[in-house]
Formats: C-alpha cells, sequence, structure tokens
C-alpha cells in the first residue's frame, strides 16, 4: 500500500529560526511530490511540487530518492508561516490521487 | 472568480440516510475529484471525475458514488450512512485529468448521527 509518513504532528520554532517538516513515503515508481498548505481559515492550497524546483515563500523540498523523503525546509521561519502541512504524493498514472500523509501544524513564536 | 464551491456547508444526518454533495470547479477546469478527511487525518481520495466518467478510485465502498456533468459540476452521494461517514468532504478541481494543481473547495462537513 502507498504511504506517506510526516512524523510530527506538531512543530514549534521561534521566529527566524530554520524549520523542516519531515515526510517520508513508500516507495512505488517514481512518484510526484507535492506540499500543501493550509492556513487558518483558508482552504487547502497547493504550496510546492518537486517536479518544478522552486522555492515558494522562502520554503524549498529536496526529493531524496533513496530515502524515499521529501522534507520541506525554510532557514527563517516567520510567524505567517504558522499552518498546516501535508506532504502527498502522486503515484504513477494517478492523475488526481494524491496521497496525503496526517499533516504537520507548524506553529512560528515570536 | 470564485474558485471551488461547495453545498452544503455544514449538515446533520441519521445512520441509514442517504446524503447529496455539491461541488462546482473552478472557472476553466474540467476534472473533479473528491476526498473524505476525518478528524485529525489528512485527506483521503475518494474518486475522480472526467468527461462525466469516474477515472479514478479510492478504497471506498460502493455506498460512495458520484456524477459529474456537462458543465462540469459534480455531485458526491453516499448511501446507508454510517457513523464513520462523519467528515470533511473535499471538493477539488484541476485542469485536466492530469492537472498538477488541484484547487480545494472549503468542504462539506458531515456530521452522521
Amino acid at each position: 500500500a502507498q504511504r506517506v509518513t510526516q512524523p510530527e504532528k506538531l512543530l514549534s520554532v521561534f521566529k527566524g529560526a530554520p524549520v523542516e517538516l519531515k515526510c517520508n513515503y513508500s516507495y512505488s515508481g517514481s512518484p510526484e511530490l507535492f506540499w500543501y498548505v493550509q492556513y487558518s481559515r483558508q482552504r487547502l492550497q497547493l504550496l510546492l511540487r518537486h517536479i518544478s524546483r522552486e522555492s515558494i515563500k522562502g520554503f524549498t523540498a529536496d526529493l531524496n530518492k533513496g530515502e524515499t523523503s521529501f522534507h520541506l525546509k525554510k532557514p527563517f521561519a516567520q510567524e505567517e508561516d504558522s499552518a498546516m502541512y501535508y506532504c502527498a504524493p502522486r503515484y504513477g498514472t494517478s492523475y488526481g490521487k494524491l496521497t496525503f500523509g496526517q499533516g504537520t501544524i507548524l506553529t512560528v513564536h515570536p | 472568480d470564485a474558485g471551488v464551491t461547495q453545498s452544503p456547508t455544514h449538515l446533520i444526518k441519521t445512520r441509514g440516510q442517504q446524503v447529496t454533495l455539491r461541488c462546482s470547479p473552478k472557472s476553466g477546469h474540467d476534472t473533479v475529484s473528491w476526498y473524505q478527511q476525518a478528524l485529525g487525518q489528512g485527506p483521503q481520495f475518494i474518486f475522480q471525475y472526467y468527461e462525466e466518467e469516474e477515472r479514478q478510485r479510492g478504497n471506498f465502498p460502493d455506498r460512495f458514488s458520484g456524477h459529474q456533468f456537462p458543465n462540469y459540476s459534480s455531485e458526491l452521494n453516499v448511501n446507508a450512512l454510517l457513523l464513520g461517514d462523519s467528515a470533511l468532504y473535499l471538493c477539488a478541481s484541476s485542469r485536466g485529468q492530469g492537472g498538477r494543481e488541484l484547487f480545494f473547495g472549503e468542504g462539506s462537513r458531515l456530521t452522521v448521527l
């Protein structure tokens, strides 16, 4: 079965500190990896995807196929980064079928 | 652009009843996916509709069914409701079946008593 593990349900850091949200996925071919974010009182939205190798709001994520990980990182956290973050691989030709992890609630303290 | 809209936002049903949830995709999108999100869990894929047909299905029983209309809007139907069906039901739309970015609605909160 395809599984996604986000080991931390809660993560707290202080403003300006580095942050890393962990994600490990089960190997099945070459999945496409996404991070989705949900800010307070907003709907779930795409943060970034590995295929575009982009940095969004200062966040980056590196796909490590050897460790089957796709950790999300930001060198200097901001209070507005406080949100729920979901790692979501998409396997093969599953198109709209994302497999979401349980999510990590990030709180950035002032 | 209103984005993805879902109705109703909240509803309460009793065990054994049937429910229909509705979704209008973002303008320009033709593909709709449905997800179930139980409390404290990540969304779980139910199915995807494209060109008015169910194209992909997750691990959900036949009590969960859907429909897509020519205007791309979609319905999710759940029959013989169980207490465990209580959840937030999310609709997501994309451009094309392989669209890489899903746009989510705010969800319909279903409570089964």
